[in-house]
């Protein structure tokens, strides 16, 4: 597998900051997701971050909302900006590890509470 | 795009007992289903995953069926132990693109 080390763990926030999530991994991986998991929900997709270029983001989902930086291979950001507390949740960081035949793994998550 | 829907979202069974879980996918062109098991505040943790060349596969207690032609697929855990007790995910994903996620499964072994 690989460690995926993300940051911050939790975070309490004002209505209409911005927070920037921060995913480093430590394999060579092929793909870098970002997911969101609402209180007892699935994970829902919110864009795969593409390296030196424009995430792709889902339906529902924008980058004036949720900017994407994948500066290389093992990096990337997210950023939740203006929030609202609707975007209360659960950020995972999720990879493709090329040497696991290109398995999903997920970082340990960001618990964001919007006040 | 892909839509993945699980069934059931509870389920309760004594300890030793086994636990089915089942899974529906719409695209044919997903090749790749994983399960996730996820505890109460950690991560989702890959525990057993099928391609779609193969139509079971086993790893001790757990096993995962894949059916094709009826794009379904289902997760088998046998003798359940209190640890089992989790939220369960399946997915579906075309290898090297997006992955899926079904609602989800919260599991109770009863001990």
């Amino acid at each position: 597998s690989a460690v995926i080390s993300q940051k911050p763990s939790r975070d309490i926030c004002q209505r209409g900051t911005s927070l920037t999530i921060q995913c480093q991994v430590d394999s060579q991986v092929t793909m870098m997701f970002w997911y969101r998991q609402q209180p007892g929900q699935s994970l829902t997709l919110i864009a795969t971050a593409n390296q030196g270029s424009e995430a792709t983001y889902e339906s529902g989902f924008v980058i004036d909302k949720f900017p994407i930086s994948r500066p290389n291979l093992t990096f990337s950001t997210l950023t939740v900006s203006n929030m609202s507390p609707e975007d209360s949740s659960i950020y995972l960081c999720s990879v493709e590890v090329a040497s696991t035949n290109e398995k999903l793994f997920f970082g340990s998550g960001t618990q964001l509470s919007v006040l | 795009g892909e839509n993945v829907e699980q069934h059931p979202s509870t389920l309760s069974v004594q300890e030793g007992d086994s636990a089915v879980i089942k899974c529906t996918y719409s695209d044919s062109a997903s090749n790749y289903f994983p399960w996730y098991k996820q505890e109460l505040g950690k991560r989702p943790q890959l525990i057993i995953d099928i391609r779609s060349n193969v139509g079971e596969k086993k790893d001790q207690r757990i096993a995962v069926t894949l059916n094709k032609t009826a794009k379904h697929f289902s997760l088998h855990i046998t003798e359940t132990q209190p640890e089992d007790s989790a939220v369960y995910f399946c997915a579906a994903s075309n290898t090297g693109n997006q992955f899926y996620f079904g609602t989800g499964t919260s599991l109770t072994v009863i001990p």
